[in-house]
């Protein structure tokens, strides 16, 4: 089945920085990447996504980038505010018309 | 209805009881899911509902768990004799079809004592 790896596990980065987390994918067949944001005991909540024929996509501070041939998709964040501070999966859709989900990184956007 | 909702938010149960969780889905979405999120963990897929084909229950942790869905609409997952490794947060999640964005419920927080 499908396996989706992600990096780091977390990451501290001061206010106005860019962060940038890395998933990669082990389906071939997957065509379908979100990111989802989890802020403390709250559900998760679909922030972008991408599908397989686009390359990169953008929504005002965060883009998303996808490298079929390499199998990877990250994530970049500009300008990160404190409410920025969450835990972010990425997640895939492979043959198994399920999404997989990788193991989150909790960011942290400090002062 | 508006977004997916989930009964009830918290349950506090003995060892050894059953207990039921309920996913009401979004209305149209075909598909729903769910997944258990033990405390600081990620998302772990249990079970797949896709209209009226037969579910995907490959994610089922043993046979104490069961799950049904009605059609389009509610799902039930229910946990028998339940132990305290069950303990996390179940969520439930819709989408249009198979490969859209899922929006989740609020989750149900399970913790057996």
């Amino acid at each position: 089945g499908e396996n989706v790896e992600q990096h780091p596990s977390t990451l501290s980065v001061q206010e106005g920085d860019s962060a940038v987390i890395k998933c990669t994918y082990s389906d071939s067949a997957s065509n379908y990447f979100p990111w989802y944001k989890q802020e403390l005991g709250k559900r998760p909540q679909l922030i972008i996504d991408i599908r397989s024929n686009v390359g990169e996509k953008k929504d005002q501070r965060i883009a998303v980038t996808l490298n079929k041939t390499a199998k990877h998709f990250s994530l970049h964040i500009t300008e990160t505010q404190p409410e920025d501070s969450a835990v972010y999966f990425c997640a895939a859709i492979g043959t198994a018309s399920k999404l997989t989900f990788g193991t989150g990184t909790r960011l942290q956007v400090t002062l | 209805g508006a977004g997916v909702s989930q009964s009830p938010s918290n349950k506090v149960t003995e060892k050894g009881k059953d207990v039921e969780l309920r996913c009401d889905p979004i209305s149209g979405h075909t598909a729903l899911y769910w997944y258990r999120q033990r405390l600081g963990q990620g998302l772990e897929f249990l079970i797949y509902f896709q209209g009226n084909s037969a579910p995907d229950k490959s994610g089922l942790p043993s046979d104490r768990f069961s799950a049904e869905r009605t059609g389009e609409s509610v799902s039930t997952l229910t946990i028998q004799r339940t132990q305290q490794e069950d303990s996390a947060v179940y969520l439930c999640a819709s989408s249009l079809a198979g490969n859209y964005g899922y929006t989740f419920g609020s989750g149900t927080r399970l913790t057996v004592v």
